[in-house]
């Protein structure tokens, strides 16, 4: 079974750029996550959708960033004007709806390293 | 405010010796805890889990014990092996609803050294 797919892998660009990253869920999963990995803080929650419906986007940091799922196969994460300090490593997960018994359990994309120059 | 905190940033130990990584949460209302091995290059991977209602919970050689009075927990790997170098995040949540989602922590790096 295919996982989750992360797009691209490695995105080296320069300051004011705009960076698309994108995300194909694994089939069937209900919930699709954005994190943001780095020394500082760890991995950090930007936004998650539940069926395609942004749900919590406290986790974005300021308006530059935009993320949007137009459908259950695909997201992306917009940062438009990029700026050195949001190089990081972006992770996408996705995980099933299990109701009441749901841990939250995530299963995680390979992750796109964004360097902004 | 980080409501999952990995105060050590990096440990290392012998093959074969003890393993035991720390994490501490700040929010009582978190019920479900897991930890995540991340290698590098590649996303993070589910290890383990804990209910609250439970004090411990055993997988071959990785054990979680949970200390809801000290809003504590650690993982213990033994014997530690040099393939389990990796970072390994805590990660909690509240369990079931629709709202509930992940808050990890900063990590720890772990290198086994042979």
């Amino acid at each position: 079974d295919a996982g989750v797919i992360q797009s691209p892998r490695h995105e080296v660009t320069e300051m004011g750029q705009e960076v698309t990253l994108r995300c194909k869920p694994i089939s069937g999963h209900d919930y699709l996550f954005w994190y943001r990995q780095t020394m500082m803080r760890g991995l950090e929650l930007l936004i998650y959708f539940n069926n395609n419906v942004p749900i919590d986007d406290s986790g974005m940091p300021e308006d530059r960033f935009s993320a949007k799922m137009p459908n259950a196969s695909f997201s992306t994460l917009k940062i438009q004007p990029s700026e050195p300090r949001d190089s990081a490593v972006y992770f996408c997960a996705s995980r099933p709806d299990r109701g009441q018994w749901d841990t939250g359990e995530l299963f995680f994309g390979e992750g796109s390293r964004l360097t902004v120059l | 405010d980080q409501q999952v905190k990995q105060n050590s940033p990096s440990l290392s130990v012998q093959e074969g010796r003890i393993s035991i990584l720390n994490c501490d949460y700040t929010n009582s209302m978190f019920d479900y805890f897991l930890w995540y091995k991340k290698y590098p290059a590649e996303g993070p991977t589910f290890l383990i889990s804990i209910s609250s209602i439970k004090d411990k919970n055993e997988d071959g050689r990785f054990t979680v014990f949970l200390n809801k009075s000290a809003k504590h927990l650690s993982l213990h790997i033994v014997p530690s092996q040099p393939g389990d170098s990796a970072v390994y995040f805590c990660a909690a949540t509240r369990q079931g609803g629709a709202t509930n989602k992940l808050i990890f922590g900063t990590g720890t790096l772990l290198a086994v050294q042979p």
